[in-house]
């Protein structure tokens, strides 16, 4: 059964860099039928997407964000990372692994609550 | 940039249809997706490509698309589908959009 589970540090401090891992277990990150996804939701808030990697590598982020992001794939691990440097209090959300497949988020991860504190 | 609206709250009654809409410009010429979310859990997927249901969708779940107007529709709502629920659509092939979301109550 196909499943995603986040990692990564839960609080942060200004200015620093976020780093998460997806690790994905039933489920080859390189087949081609997939994309995978990073999506993020502020506390009481809605969803916002942050961007995608495709099988091959090939990514693709929010315009408002593609300066201070970066999706990469492992394909050793079968693991697929985000990493978002600068980060601010607007950052602090929980932050979503998500496989795309058909145009739709298929499977999600459990979400990683990130806080961007002092 | 492209943006999906959604109304903040919609309310029915047990057992009644409920219908959520979701607009954008020509978002019908886009596909559509639907998202339900209940506290402290993950968005699950409830309708792909406008109008496809994954496995283990109930049935009561459906969606359309057209014109500047997708929606999704819940018939015989019961008690279990009060939930937040998302639309999202591309924008563009490499742009997802997200709706704001709306909260639907089952009287």
């Amino acid at each position: 059964q196909l499943q995603l589970q986040e990692s990564g540090s839960g609080l942060v401090k200004p200015s620093q860099t976020l780093s998460l891992t997806c690790a994905v277990s039933g489920a080859s990150i390189t087949n081609s039928d997939y994309s995978w996804s990073w999506i993020r939701q502020p506390p009481g808030k809605g969803l916002e997407w942050i961007g995608y990697i495709s099988h091959s590598g090939s990514t693709y982020y929010i315009p408002s964000l593609k300066s201070r992001v970066t999706i990469s794939l492992d394909r050793s691990k079968n693991q697929f990372s985000l990493r978002l440097t600068s980060m601010t209090a607007a950052d602090t959300a929980v932050y979503y692994c998500a496989r795309l497949r058909s145009d739709g988020f298929d499977i999600w991860g459990q979400g990683a609550m990130v806080t961007v504190s002092p | 940039s492209y943006e999906l609206t959604q109304p903040p709250s919609v309310s029915v009654s047990a057992g009644q249809t409920a219908s959520i809409t979701c607009s954008g410009d020509k978002l019908g010429d886009k596909y559509a997706a639907w998202y339900q979310q209940k506290p402290g859990q993950s968005p699950l997927l409830l309708i792909y490509q406008d109008t496809k249901r994954p496995s283990g969708i109930p049935e009561r779940f459906s969606g359309t698309n057209s014109g500047n107007t997708a929606t999704l529709t819940i018939s015989g709502t019961q008690a279990m589908d009060e939930a937040d629920y998302y639309c999202q659509a591309w924008a563009s092939s490499t742009a997802c959009v997200f709706g704001g979301g709306t909260k639907l109550t089952v009287l």
